[in-house]
């Protein structure tokens, strides 16, 4: 089974700060990762598919990079909104597999 | 957007089984694959497997395989998730969500709202 793992576990940050974290698989998985985004009792998001691509209506302040075993989420200017915890998951092979989780708070 | 709307919460006795169901609308339910994944209190997100609703076609996740069984209703766009033999540690949200295309393996863009199964003696 393809591992994800992801960095750090929790961040805190200001509104309008650039935030950033990690997530790394652990073998190689091209560009087959996604990024959702669940708020406290509700399903989770999609906002990034295939590594970079930003899923339609979803905000340009987030974006995503990376490929292989490497991956990185950004939001460019933190909104109060964003406030989440943020999952990364390979869709390579299955079983598929996400990442513990990124919690962001201010 | 095609919406998704999944059946109660439910509270099991360990050993018992459960079924949960998820309603999409719009006409394109047979034409994506259904997947469920489910999430323990405070944990993450764990994927259990999924179900081709035109051909009723499955793959399960190997941990759940003895005990999970994916089924639909086409006529009324429907597909459930039946787990058996329940124990403790199946206490979780469960949800459906969508393939974003045609493909079994896709990223998922339409979640079902959850179903809080617990299991409790």
């Amino acid at each position: 089974d393809i591992q994800m793992t992801q960095s750090p576990s929790s961040l805190s940050a200001s509104v309008g700060d650039r935030v950033s974290f990690t997530c790394q698989a652990s073998q190689d998985i091209s560009e087959y990762l996604n990024w959702y985004q669940q708020k406290p009792g509700k399903a989770p998001k999609l906002l990034i598919y295939d590594a970079s691509n930003l899923e339609t209506g979803v905000p340009s302040r987030f974006s995503g990079s990376g490929s292989g075993t490497d991956f990185t989420f950004t939001i460019s200017s933190l909104q109060p909104e964003d406030i989440a915890t943020y999952y990364c998951q390979q869709y390579d092979d299955v079983p598929l597999t996400f990442g513990p989780g990124t919690k962001v708070d201010l | 957007q095609v919406q998704m709307v999944q059946s109660g919460a439910e509270v099991k006795k360990p050993g018992a089984s459960v079924k949960v169901s998820c309603k999409a609308s719009g006409s394109t339910f047979s034409v994506y694959y259904i997947h469920w994944v489910r999430q323990a209190p405070g944990q993450g997100l764990e994927w259990m497997g999924w179900i081709k609703p035109i051909d009723g076609g499955t793959h399960y996740a190997r941990k759940f395989q003895p005990r999970v069984t994916m089924t639909r209703d086409t006529s009324i766009n429907t597909a459930y998730m039946e787990l058996n033999r329940l124990t403790s540690d199946d206490t979780a949200v469960y949800y459906c969500t969508k393939t974003r295309g045609l493909a079994p393996i896709l990223p998922f863009d339409s979640w079902g709202q959850g179903t809080l199964v617990i299991v409790s003696s």
